[in-house]
């Protein structure tokens, strides 16, 4: 399995700024993803970042709004920008565990209030 | 393209009892299927994993089915305790996307 840490575990910001968000890893993925949770909704995913190439971004997401970096094989940022408050979210990091199986492991999640 | 549902959305239950959660998806072509757990404004523990290939995981007094004909999984907890107490998220990997879908959950609630 993989320990995953999340930086920061909550915030609270105004409309309008952004936030940076880090995840750091124990062991060298080629993969991280991150996701979006909504209040009472499921997990969506916002994009899979590739150590050494642009990020790759799902539907109803743009590198605008959420630029991720991923300068090394155990860690990314995700930087939700000009934010509102529907950006308020749990915002999740995750790897797959490597082996046979693609067993994919999360970390703790950064809680965003935006005001 | 995949889609994940689960039953019920949510469910309380006193101690003890055995129960189970059910899972949905609409593609059976899946690579693999997850359930997790999430508490109250928490990240993802991973509970059990099958592979296409398998037809159930046991983990402790947890246990996964999957059946890609029917398009269902569950997850059956045994002898249930207040710690159970989170929400269920199962999710499918499709051959045809490699990406996790997630299902909409379950809000388990278990009282003494």
């Amino acid at each position: 399995s993989a320990v995953i840490s999340q930086k920061p575990s909550r915030d609270i910001c105004q409309r309008g700024t952004s936030l940076t968000i880090q995840c750091q890893v124990d062991s060298q993925v080629t993969m991280m993803f991150w996701y979006r949770q909504q209040p009472g909704q499921s997990l969506t995913l916002i994009a899979t970042a590739n150590q050494g190439s642009e990020a790759t971004y799902e539907s109803g997401f743009v590198i605008d709004k959420f630029p991720i970096s991923r300068p090394n094989l155990t860690f990314s940022t995700l930087t939700v920008s000009n934010m509102s408050p529907e950006d308020s979210s749990i915002y999740l990091c995750s790897v797959e565990g490597g082996g046979a199986y693609n067993e994919q492991f999360f970390g703790p999640g950064t809680r965003l209030t935006v005001l | 393209k995949q889609e994940v549902t689960q039953i019920p959305a949510a469910l309380s239950v006193p101690e003890g009892e055995n129960l189970v959660l059910n899972c949905s998806f609409t593609d059976s072509a899946i690579y693999n299927l997850q359930w997790f757990r999430q508490d109250p404004g928490k990240g993802l523990t991973s509970l059990l994993l099958i592979q296409s290939s398998q037809r159930e995981q046991t983990s402790g007094r947890l246990n996964a089915s999957l059946d890609k004909s029917s398009g269902r999984s569950t997850l059956y907890i045994a002898a249930s305790q207040p710690g159970d107490s989170a929400t269920y998220l199962c999710a499918a990997r499709s051959y045809n996307t490699d990406k996790l879908i997630f299902g909409t959950g379950t809000r388990l609630q278990v009282f003494p």
